[in-house]
């Protein structure tokens, strides 16, 4: 079954770290690009990047500032997206979602991870 | 960035009708680059249209896409229980990839 199964909700302080994790399967990993789009309540989606991952290049949105960190591990079929220096508004549902190398449409997404941040 | 702007916010409609949503850029989007999703609560946006008018796979064919340069139409042509949603356009042209913020078809 073709799917992207994602880690659990996650809690965390103003100004900590988190990791979300995306387990691929039933597809050949390395032929696609996975993104990672988060939704805060009630908005609209935002892009946050992308890996290859095939060859692991990665691309980041700007709007993010240094923040946000994607790898992959083929071997696991794996996509970790680290947010860090964490603050209210990052609180959202995080997904990830497969696109092709070349057309950033998303053809196949998780199904959240909700990441809330409070003090 | 591309800035995508949707309309209308809300779009009332009964079962059986045409539904016309919108979708306007503040640049001009290659037509290849522009996608629709459809997203209902507590769920992950579905894609329905990649490349303004190709249909994603298993997506009936009373969704319709088309469009050019800054102005971009999803038509569903009768709408079903199951069509009542929130649609979100995208643009995958340029970095940073944008959506927009998302009709939402409710029932009248």
């Amino acid at each position: 079954q073709v799917q992207l199964v994602q880690s659990g909700a996650e809690v965390k302080k103003p100004g900590a770290s988190v990791k979300v994790s995306c387990k691929a399967s039933g597809y050949t990993f390395t032929r696609y690009a996975l993104h990672w789009v988060r939704q805060a309540p009630g908005q609209r989606p935002e892009w946050m990047g992308w890996i290859n991952a095939g060859n692991g290049n990665t691309q980041y949105s700007q709007n993010f500032q240094g923040r946000v960190t994607i790898t992959r591990d083929t071997s696991a079929t794996t996509a970790d997206l680290t947010l860090s220096s964490l603050r209210s508004d990052d609180t959202a549902v995080y997904y990830c979602a497969r696109g092709d190398n070349n057309r950033w449409y998303f053809d196949l997404w998780g199904r959240g991870t909700l990441v809330t941040v409070s003090s | 960035e591309i800035v995508l702007t949707q309309s209308p916010g809300t779009l009332s409609l009964s079962p059986g009708e045409r539904a016309t949503l919108s979708c306007r850029a503040s640049q001009s989007v290659r037509i290849s680059y522009f996608a629709w999703y459809q997203q209902k609560p507590g769920q992950a946006p579905r894609l329905l249209i990649y490349g303004t008018s190709n249909r994603a796979t298993g997506i009936p064919d009373r969704f319709s896409g088309s469009g050019s340069g800054t102005d971009f139409t999803l038509t569903i042509s009768r709408l079903e229980p199951e069509d009542f949603a929130v649609y979100y356009c995208q643009q995958y042209d340029r970095s940073p990839l944008t959506f927009g913020q998302g009709t939402k078809v409710e029932t009248k």
